[in-house]
């Protein structure tokens, strides 16, 4: 079956500007997560949903970033007021519930110029 | 902050033999879970192993868990050349969050 998908897979902006990732997670799959990489390390953990609720939000870095899942499948990660910093490689995760198996997408990678 | 750390942060072996990386945690886990990542994309799921079982084999790969020692390992026997790659161990202490190290690199040469 169809894998974790993400777009776009490349995103270049300008500091300052508004920026959407979108993640397409596992058909079924309630839980879904956020992630963040930057070169040399390991993902950090952004935000978790169960179905349309962000169930932790506790590693979004700061309010220029938001996330939603309005209808338990497809989320998409918002940042506003882009900085040079956001730049990294954005990853999406599925798993079929709590203390499952995490299934990750090829990841969106942001540059911010 | 990242949970776990894994040891050696880069190894070099030759093809057909064994590759061990370790990971070390700093909290009770419910689960930890070993990943694969090639060119700084998408991660590839090895094996989950959970807070009560001590050992689990996939193919070639074989994971210990060490509750006591807070402490796991992974082992590829006989590698390839497509074994290179980067290797994540990841802790889930709340059914939530993944925490993940710093990762192994790993290069087989053929």
């Amino acid at each position: 079956g169809a894998g974790v998908s993400q777009t776009p897979s490349n995103k270049v902006t300008e500091k300052g500007k508004y920026v959407e990732l979108r993640c397409d997670p596992i058909s079924g799959h309630t839980a879904l997560y956020w992630y963040r990489q930057s070169l040399g390390q390991g993902p950090e953990f952004l935000i978790y949903f169960q179905g349309t609720g962000a169930a932790d939000d506790s590693g979004l870095p700061n309010d220029r970033f938001f996330a939603v899942r309005p209808e338990g499948s497809v989320s998409t990660l918002k940042i506003q007021r882009t900085e040079r910093g956001d730049s990294a490689v954005y990853l999406c995760a599925s798993s079929l519930g709590q203390g499952n198996e995490q299934f990750f997408g090829p990841g969106t990678r942001l540059t911010v110029l | 902050s990242q949970q776990g750390e894994e040891d050696p942060q880069a190894l070099s072996i030759q093809e057909g033999e064994n590759a061990t990386m370790n990971c070390s945690y700093k909290t009770s886990i419910n689960n930890l879970q070993w990943y694969r990542q090639n060119s700084g994309r998408g991660l590839v799921h090895l094996i989950l192993i959970r807070s009560n079982e001590r050992e689990k084999h996939s193919g070639r790969l074989r994971v210990t868990l060490d509750t006591s020692k807070k402490s796991s390992s992974l082992l590829i026997t006989a590698s390839r050349a497509a074994d290179t790659a980067s290797y994540f161990c990841a802790t889930d202490q709340a059914g939530t969050a993944l925490i993940f190290g710093k990762g192994t690199t790993l290069s087989v040469s053929s």
